[in-house]
C-alpha cells in the first residue's frame, strides 16, 4: 500500500542553523501539508500546498519557513535559522483530491540546541 | 473558525471493557471529523472519518463513531479493549471550503489495564 514517507527520522540541529525536512507524498496526490506536534501538545497546522503554490499558512509559518516541490516527488520544508522552539515532531500529509483522506508520514524529529 | 475538545487526557480501562473517548467540536459549516491513533513513536494513522450520510461510522481495529449533531459530538467507542488499543488517540475537524487543514484537539492518552 503506497505511503508517505519522510526522512530523516530524526535530526539535531544548532539554533541558527538551517535545516530541511524531506517528505515523499504519495505519488497521484495533489495536496501536501506540514503539521508539526511539540512534545506533549496537540497536532498544529503549518501550511497546506496545492499546484505548486501555498495555499494556507498558519501564523506560525513565519518568514523562516518555506516550502518546496522540486521535482514533482518531493516536498520540502525549510526552516532558515532553527530556534530553540522549533523542537518538535513534523509530520508531512497528502491527499489525493478534495474532501478525500490525508495520509501522514511517520513524522521527522527536530530538536534544536 | 474550527475548534476540537476532547475530554480527558487520560484514560484508563480494563482488558475486555468498553472504551469511549470524547470529541466535541465547533464548527460553522457542516463538519467533516475524524479520529487518528497515534503508536508511540509513530506517524498519525487514520481510524475512521465522518463526511456524510450514516451517522454512526466504523473505523479500523474494531473502533466506531457516532455523529450527532444536535450535541456537536464525535465519540470514540470500542466494545472491548484490547492492550494493542494503547495508544494516543487525537480527533480532528476539517476546513472542507477551505483547504482542507486538520484542526486537531489535544489528544486522548489511553491505557489498558491488564
Amino acid at each position: 500500500e503506497p505511503e508517505v514517507t519522510q526522512t530523516p527520522s530524526h535530526q539535531v540541529t544548532q539554533m541558527g542553523q538551517e535545516v530541511i525536512l524531506r517528505c515523499v507524498p504519495i505519488s497521484n496526490h495533489l495536496y501536501f501539508y506540514w503539521y508539526r506536534q511539540i512534545l506533549g501538545q496537540k497536532v498544529e497546522f503549518l501550511v497546506s500546498f496545492y499546484n505548486n503554490e501555498i495555499s494556507e499558512k498558519s501564523e506560525i509559518f513565519d518568514d523562516q519557513f518555506s516550502v518546496e516541490r522540486p521535482d514533482g516527488s518531493n516536498f520540502t520544508l525549510k526552516i532558515r535559522s532553527t530556534k530553540l522552539e522549533d523542537s518538535a515532531m513534523y509530520f508531512c500529509a497528502s491527499m489525493k483530491g478534495v474532501r478525500e483522506t490525508q495520509y501522514f508520514g511517520p513524522g521527522t524529529r527536530l530538536l534544536v540546541l | 473558525a474550527q475548534s476540537v475538545t476532547q475530554l480527558g487526557s487520560h484514560v484508563s480501562v480494563s482488558e475486555g471493557a468498553l472504551v469511549l473517548l470524547r470529541c466535541n467540536y465547533s464548527s460553522s459549516v457542516p463538519p467533516y471529523l475524524f479520529w487518528y491513533v497515534q503508536y508511540p513513536n509513530q506517524g498519525l494513522q487514520l481510524l475512521l472519518k465522518y463526511t456524510t450520510g450514516a451517522t454512526l461510522v466504523k473505523g479500523i481495529n474494531g473502533f466506531e463513531a457516532e455523529f450527532k449533531k444536535s450535541e456537536t459530538s464525535f465519540h470514540l467507542t470500542k466494545p472491548s479493549a484490547h492492550m494493542s488499543d494503547a495508544a494516543e488517540y487525537f480527533c480532528a475537524v476539517s476546513d472542507v471550503f477551505g483547504n482542507e487543514k486538520l484542526t486537531f484537539g489535544t489528544g486522548t492518552r489511553l491505557t489498558i489495564i491488564p
